[in-house]
């Protein structure tokens, strides 16, 4: 069974890089998609983008000018940073397997941008 | 952007009876739309794909129908476990969306 697991800082100052790694376990990373998504309080879920194993990206084009989702399936991860965070970047971050859909994902994590 | 808009947003059933979720998108998406069921403190988990397909383990009183931009989650006989938010999704178009949640209460 696929299991993934998000983690990172939970604070991060405005105007900061937030950076958050999928650790994948369970299943090999090849021949697969795997995603960011996040929902900000009392907002939508949004698809941040996702990764191919083989590195190709595939960006939201509202968060695509901030984001970089990087993988290494030597060590069965992948990673995400997004740039000049603001208050509107406070959400629970999910990592998940899937371009388009998401089969597996983790349970979340709360990042908060606050000085 | 394509914006789906689910209703109602909160549906408060008993167990043993239906409940019938409705989805709707701003454009056709064909039939590229999923549903998701989300509980506190658990990882959300895919139940149908492509509209009409059960993801793997999903108990066959879920099921999704629907096409361009209307789309149903239909559940059966409600069963304890059932009771959470569930969210579709479109990915038809990049950027790919979701609708704003279903909370599928106890009555």
């Amino acid at each position: 069974q696929v299991q993934l697991q998000g983690s990172g800082p939970g604070l991060v100052k405005p105007s900061e890089t937030l950076s958050l790694t999928c650790t994948v376990s369970g299943a090999s990373m090849t021949n697969f998609y795997w995603a960011w998504i996040r929902q900000p309080p009392g907002k939508r879920l949004e698809w941040i983008g996702s990764i191919y194993y083989s590195g190709s990206t595939y960006y939201n084009p509202s968060l695509e000018s901030r984001v970089t989702i990087s993988v290494d399936t030597s060590k069965n991860l992948f990673d995400l940073k997004l740039t000049s965070v603001t208050a509107a970047d406070t959400a629970v971050y999910y990592c998940a397997r899937g371009l388009r859909f998401f089969h597996y994902w983790d349970k979340g994590n709360l990042v908060a941008v606050s000085s | 952007e394509i914006v789906l808009t689910q209703s109602p947003g909160t549906l408060s059933l008993s167990p043993g009876e239906r409940a019938t979720l409705s989805c709707r998108a701003s454009q056709s998406v064909s039939s590229q739309l999923a549903w998701y069921q989300r509980k506190p403190g658990q990882a959300p988990r895919v139940f149908i794909y492509g509209a009409s397909n059960r993801a793997s383990g999903i108990p066959d009183r879920f099921s999704g129908s629907g096409s361009g931009t209307d789309f149903t989650l239909t559940i059966t006989r409600l069963e304890p476990e059932d009771f959470a938010v569930y969210y579709c999704q479109q990915y038809g178009s990049s950027p790919y969306t979701f609708g704003q949640g279903t909370n599928l209460e106890i009555k």
